[in-house]
């Protein structure tokens, strides 16, 4: 089945450490997406890629990074400069970039914890 | 900038009874997109429903159709004949086609149906 591979489900980051979020999808889709969500909240644009070895900031980039080497996998890594990052990450990806009614398919996220 | 307003933060509806759940959005462009969105607890995004602005029918999938009142700024999503699984998050979302074309959320409304 095509789709969305988020990993872990759940991660835990010590203080002044960096943890990477795995985001892997199998639809050949050429854009790929990173939301957060904070609870009770909508979702948040942190960064976006339209294409291999090209990405976007979002509304929310700093204190994270991102790199698109693949067409298949755009990994998350959350810094130790994002000092409330506990959140739930969300992965998604588009066969392009926003075009009209294209809708973008999910994974199922990460909680990220801070202990 | 963009805005999508979600004023409803909990709903409860009886099992086989329709719902309506409000969403309005702030744009002053002609050209726009919304989608309804559905997270249960599992987390992941489920795409419901779509309405383009130049649509000149309520879009329907299903149990699902959409209220679009295009003076008012309003895409109201309405679930006929709710059933227990429909107990989740729901958020609306916009794109903006002449505004980097990238999905905004609101809020999000969570609906509890009660057996």
């Amino acid at each position: 089945d095509g789709g969305i591979t988020q990993s872990p489900k759940y991660l835990f980051r010590k203080e002044g450490q960096n943890v990477t979020l795995s985001c892997e999808q199998n639809l050949n889709h050429d854009a790929m997406y990173w939301y957060r969500q904070d609870p009770g909240q909508g979702l948040r644009l942190i960064y976006y890629s339209q294409i291999v070895n090209d990405f976007q900031k979002g509304d929310i980039a700093e204190g994270y990074s991102v790199s698109r080497e693949k067409k298949e996998s755009f990994p998350l890594t959350v810094t130790s400069a994002q000092k409330n990052p506990t959140a739930f990450y969300l992965c998604a990806s588009s066969i392009q970039q926003g075009q009209g009614g294209e809708k973008l398919f999910f994974g199922s996220g990460t909680q990220l914890s801070v202990l | 900038a963009q805005k999508i307003t979600q004023t409803q933060p909990g709903m409860f509806v009886q099992e086989k009874e329709a719902v309506t759940l409000d969403c309005t959005y702030d744009t002053s462009d002609p050209s726009y997109g919304l989608f309804w969105y559905k997270q249960p607890s599992s987390g992941e995004m489920i795409f419901l429903i779509y309405q383009g602005s130049y649509d000149q029918q309520n879009a329907t999938e299903g149990r699902y159709s959409l209220n679009f009142q295009k003076a008012r700024k309003s895409a109201n999503l309405v679930i006929s004949a709710s059933q227990l699984g429909d107990s989740a998050m729901y958020f609306c979302a916009m794109r903006d086609f002449n505004a980097g074309n990238m999905l905004t959320f609101g809020g999000g409304t969570r609906l509890m149906v009660k057996p």
